[in-house]
């Protein structure tokens, strides 16, 4: 079966500080990688999309930049933090051939002060 | 664009209450439906989900229709437990520039009560 893992599970970072967060897939092959993030009481919002290795889309314009850089592993980075990228974040997958169903790992926690 | 809305929570039932979550969404063509579920402190799990319309999804005791004429895809359970406790989201599949992505309401939190 498929599983999912992110980590850390819970980081606090200085502002200006930098960034690298890890998602690793097993038991599929070529998944589709998102990351999202969960402001607090807020939704989700889709950062980053990936549908193969070295091939990345943004969703939105931000501080955050994201790699792929083998076929189940998806990489978020930031060089400097802002304190508004304080958040929960939840990579998550989806099969090649059924891309409309997503399913998320178990998020990293980011506080930065 | 397509979007999803939900009632607003807290919502708070007693154990054995029935549950009702409301969700309406905005879609040009048929987008696939889902609900998640947000226990705390951990990531999403995916509930259930309808492809086209009419479809129910159903799975733990939840269920939701796919209502074309309404535009709705409201969760249901007729008897909750302590442990449905969670934030539960209803999502649409949209497809932008980049492919596939879901687009999610804000969530509505459900405590259950003994």
């Amino acid at each position: 079966s498929q599983t999912i893992h992110q980590w850390p599970a819970t980081l606090v970072q200085p502002v200006g500080s930098p960034l690298s967060l890890e998602c690793t897939v097993e038991g599929t092959s070529n998944p589709n990688l998102y990351w999202y993030r969960q402001a607090a009481g807020r939704g989700l919002q889709l950062l980053f999309y990936s549908v193969g290795i070295g091939q990345i889309s943004s969703e939105v314009p931000q501080n955050l930049s994201a790699s792929r850089p083998q076929d189940r592993q998806f990489i978020l980075s930031s060089k400097k933090l802002l304190l508004s990228d304080s958040g929960f974040y939840l990579c998550a997958w989806s099969e090649d051939r059924e891309q409309e169903t997503q399913y998320f790992g178990p998020g990293t926690r980011l506080l930065v002060l | 664009g397509n979007s999803v809305t939900q009632m607003e929570g807290p919502v708070t039932l007693s154990e054995e209450a029935f549950l009702t979550i409301n969700c309406t969404y905005t879609a040009t063509g048929y987008p696939s439906l889902f609900w998640y579920v947000q226990y705390p402190g951990e990531g999403l799990q995916l509930l259930l989900k309808a492809t086209k319309a009419d479809d129910k999804g159903s799975n733990k005791g939840f269920e939701a229709t796919y209502r074309k004429e309404t535009t709705s895809f409201h969760l249901e359970k007729g008897s909750v437990q302590v442990s449905d406790s969670a934030v539960y989201f209803c999502a649409l599949s949209d497809i932008s520039n980049s492919g596939y992505a879901l687009n999610f309401g804000k969530g509505t939190s459900l405590l259950v009560t003994p």
